[in-house]
């Protein structure tokens, strides 16, 4: 079975620092690993997947994730916060990547301190 | 950017009646889904659809739900006889093949 588990309910970030928000992966076979994005009173947004190739994936609005098989973990990241970063973040598996369906965790909400 | 669109954003239904929440997909997409979000809980899938038939369905999928696209534009969630706890986000997603899928912005049913 594909299960993703996000640790923290809430992550804090000073605008300007770098932010990660973890994510760790359960899966049998390959991994199909998203990013999805929620701001208020809106649906999710795709942010980045991995499916194969190099481990540090690039997605929309200056975010990143990396890939660990090792530690079975596909953290978000940015190099530099803004306010506008503030939302719930998702990370989601599925079985062979587009069109099957989504497992998500439990989601992050981010805060961005001005 | 096409987006996926869902109405109405908010239905307010008593307990025992009949609802349809309706998506228009984007355009050009081949599979629909759709998921639902109890307050303060996951998202959670409920079904997926493909060539007019229904590729797969969570246990929450029950035969009070159906889905149905009944003009090649419109892609709708009905729950035929509503329980309380069904109040929760629903979301509608579609994608093309081998491609992220993308959501509506939800709608919120809330049952009496």
């Amino acid at each position: 079975a594909q299960s993703v588990a996000q640790p923290e309910d809430q992550v804090n970030v000073a605008e300007g620092n770098p932010l990660t928000v973890k994510c760790t992966y359960s899966v049998s076979g390959n991994p199909y690993l998203f990013w999805y994005v929620q701001y208020p009173n809106r649906g999710l947004q795709f942010l980045l997947k991995y499916i194969t190739g190099d481990n540090l994936v690039k997605g929309s609005y200056g975010f990143e994730a990396e890939f660990n098989k090792s530690q079975t973990s596909f953290h978000l990241k940015k190099p530099s916060a803004l306010v506008s970063d503030s939302a719930l973040y998702f990370c989601a598996v599925n079985r062979w990547g587009g069109d099957d369906k989504i497992i998500f965790g439990k989601g992050t909400r981010l805060h961005i301190l001005p | 950017e096409p987006e996926v669109t869902q109405t109405p954003s908010h239905q307010v239904t008593q307990m025992g009646q009949e609802v349809i929440l309706r998506c228009v997909p984007i355009s050009n997409h081949l599979y629909f889904y759709w998921y639902r979000q109890i307050l303060g809980q996951k998202v959670e899938f409920l079904v997926s659809f493909y060539n007019n038939e229904i590729s797969e369905k969570s246990e929450i999928f029950d035969d009070q739900f159906s889905v149905e696209r009944p003009d090649g534009s419109n892609f709708t969630l009905k729950i035929r006889s509503t329980k309380l706890e069904d109040s929760a986000m629903y979301f509608c997603a579609s994608s093309d093949t081998d491609q992220p899928q993308h959501f509506g912005d939800g709608t919120r049913l809330s049952i009496l």
